[in-house]
């Protein structure tokens, strides 16, 4: 099984909501990733996981609340979100977290649009 | 630093080759390719370490040449499932798995 999984595929919030996005990987990676996407933008990095603990945050809004439960699960808690925030929400995960050997596999997104 | 591709867009006809060029202000140890077709997730293609290897896969491929800090895809004889968006990404620091992307090529294979 090579493949993230990424739910739900679209959300729709309003400012004062809370929602959270699932990641979630079953080839044995111990890195995970968060990434933000806006239109015809490249993925910019938000969160890694290495072993379950947070090793880099990119000074991400509070409002941005990731947790990683287990080694094959990432999410993403999402807290009073401004419209600005609205982007495709990418899940990666390779082995471990250093990039000189290790690829990265992307979940499909989640597209949330905040109102 | 986010590294620099070019040219930002290509169109080609079927069969036709190209050339995307990656290059950074800082020294690179990697060059990650990656692939995004629109709506899909970015598809990892290849990596390119310290040393100057070339590396292939199907027909497109890549070099890196550290002195010049910059890195080169190949896309030779060009099917139209290459038509997608072209992402180089490096190491941001000390190999912490921080991947910083440039701002993309765009490639449309036309018949």
């Amino acid at each position: 099984d090579t493949e993230v999984t990424q739910t739900p595929k679209h959300l729709v919030m309003g400012m004062t909501n809370k929602k959270s996005l699932k990641c979630e990987q079953h080839m044995g990676h111990r890195a995970m990733y968060w990434y933000k996407q806006k239109a015809k933008k490249p993925p910019e990095l938000m969160f890694v996981y290495s072993y379950e603990k947070l090793s880099i945050n990119e000074s991400v809004p509070s409002r941005f609340s990731p947790e990683c439960p287990n080694s094959s699960l990432l999410n993403l808690h999402l807290h009073a979100l401004q419209p600005e925030d609205s982007a495709l929400y990418l899940c990666a995960s390779s082995q471990v977290a250093g990039v000189d050997t290790n690829e990265q596999f992307f979940g499909p997104g989640t597209r949330l649009t905040v109102l | 630093q986010q590294p620099v591709q070019s040219p930002q867009a290509v169109i080609l006809r079927e069969g036709e080759d190209a050339v995307i060029n990656c290059s950074s202000s800082k020294a690179l140890y990697s060059v990650h390719w990656y692939r995004q077709k629109h709506g899909e997730a970015p598809v990892f293609l290849m990596i390119l370490l310290k040393g100057g290897e070339q590396k292939g896969h199907e027909k497109i491929s890549a070099s890196f040449n550290e002195k010049k800090q910059q890195s080169s895809l190949y896309l030779t004889a060009s099917q139209l499932s290459y038509s997608g968006t072209y992402f180089c990404g490096t190491d941001g620091s000390s190999n912490t798995g921080k991947l910083i992307f440039g701002q993309g090529t765009t490639l449309q294979v036309k018949p």
